[in-house]
């Protein structure tokens, strides 16, 4: 997993309550991702980062929010998480470059279940 | 916004069997990559292709970059039960930058 580490990797909450989820790298790239995977949708970009503190929105990020306060952490916290934010959700890590910054190295996803 | 159609969206192999999948998109992109994902795991990259005409291959597969640079290719051949997946396309670069957009996947099973 390229030196990625995401936790929890399986977790339940209700439906009202916070959640964080931890992207955790040891690879000293300098971008980040967080993804989340459903059937019929592939993959959409939630949220990305450049660097430390340079966050942007990705094409659905309505009801999260994230923190990059170290370079090999990324946080995605759902503030108050509702059922159809049960998903996949999957870090990406890549280095900028012409020739790398597309290539995007994924850890191994966490199960969020929202009940 | 663009649009991202993956094709087929699943398909069953049989050993020894060529198998090929597709992406076309409204949008011109300067790169296109290939993904795999296996049960339990988060996507690998298989195949960056980066010049619109280009043929690249990875052992058993194969990956054309579109000439009008909105669609690419993947080939299988002669397929093996590891091959069992799901592909994703991911088109990037032009006006979508470093964000890539992901196609909806081609879930590759064997047949029973």
């Amino acid at each position: 997993d390229a030196g990625i580490t995401q936790s929890p990797r399986h977790k339940v909450t209700e439906t009202g309550t916070p959640v964080t989820l931890r992207c955790h790298q040891t690879e000293n790239h300098r971008y980040m991702y967080w993804y989340r995977q459903d059937p019929g949708h592939g993959l959409r970009l939630i949220h990305y980062s450049y660097g430390v503190k340079d966050t942007d929105k990705g094409e659905v990020s309505d009801g999260y929010s994230v923190s990059r306060s170290k370079t090999e952490d990324f946080l995605l916290t759902l503030e108050s998480a509702t059922s159809s934010q049960t998903s996949v959700y999957f870090c990406a890590i890549s280095d900028p470059g012409p020739a790398t910054n597309e290539k995007l190295f994924f850890g191994s996803g966490t199960q969020l279940s929202v009940l | 916004g663009q649009q991202l159609n993956q094709s087929p969206q699943s398909m069953f192999i049989q050993e020894g069997e060529d198998v090929s999948m597709n992406c076309t998109s409204s949008s011109i992109f300067n790169t296109w990559l290939w993904y795999k994902q296996d049960p339990g795991e988060g996507p690998v990259l298989l195949i960056a292709l980066y010049k619109a005409g280009e043929l690249t291959s990875n052992g058993r597969l194969t990956a054309q970059f579109g000439i009008t640079r909105k669609d690419s290719f993947l080939n299988i051949s002669a397929s093996i039960p590891s091959d069992v997946g799901i592909y994703f396309c991911a088109p990037g670069g032009g006006a979508a930058g470093n964000k890539l957009t992901f196609g909806g996947g081609t879930r590759v099973l064997v047949k029973p």
